[in-house]
């Protein structure tokens, strides 16, 4: 079974500019998820989806990230403008059925603003 | 809202020891996970354990979900266990709250 697939995953970027990142999940996984990790810092929930609709995207900072996951597979995030609080790892995860919060995760994109 | 506490917060051990994790929880809790991210960052799940004992190899995890605490046992330490270990929990809301986790390195 392949994991989750993230790309890319390294990313250097000046502040105010804009950033993508892209996820494929497992098959079959319909909940996927972003995390945003700082350094030291355990994970922080940004989105959740479940098959293409949003279940939980209250600590997205809506003025300036975006998600979307149109066909209920693979996701986007994007950053427009980055700002130097937002260098972090991203994490994408995706779980089966009948998991009750994230299990698989991909192997992340490093984002630094410079 | 529900706390997650780990502990210790860092651990040195020779390659060869053996580690009991601690993770403490302050609710009932519908899931709990333990994950090991290792030094480039990748999270692998290692235990979905939200009640009885489970075996992986030299690692085995205990939650004790009546006394609101789980153990992860670590056993014959190799170098490639460093990294940080989590422990996560689902609540009521489905999202999991995350410990502040366990700084473990394995020295040679």
């Amino acid at each position: 079974e392949a994991g989750v697939a993230q790309s890319p995953r390294y990313k250097i970027i000046e502040k105010r500019q804009s950033v993508a990142f892209w996820c494929n999940p497992i098959s079959g996984h319909a909940t996927l998820y972003w995390y945003q990790q700082i350094l030291g810092q355990g994970p922080k929930l940004l989105i959740q989806f479940q098959n293409n609709g949003v279940v939980d995207d209250s600590q997205l900072p809506k003025d300036r990230f975006s998600a979307e996951r149109l066909k209920g597979v693979d996701s986007t995030l994007k950053i427009q403008p980055a700002k130097l609080e937002d260098s972090a790892v991203y994490l994408c995860a995706s779980s089966p059925p009948g998991i009750a919060g994230a299990r698989d995760f991909g192997p992340g994109t490093r984002l630094t603003v410079t | 809202g529900i706390q997650v506490e780990q502990s210790p917060p860092d651990l040195i051990l020779q390659e060869g020891a053996n580690s009991t994790l601690r993770c403490n929880f302050s609710d009932s809790v519908n899931n709990l996970q333990w994950f090991h991210q290792n030094p480039w960052g990748q999270l692998i799940n290692l235990f979905y354990i939200p009640s009885g004992t489970k075996q992986n190899g030299r690692l085995s995890a205990t939650t004790v979900a009546t006394e609101r605490y789980s153990l992860l046992y670590i056993s014959s330490s190799q170098t490639t266990d460093s990294g940080v270990y989590f422990c996560a929990v689902v609540h009521s809301n489905y999202q999991l709250i995350w410990g502040a986790g366990t700084k473990l390195i394995i020295k040679p």
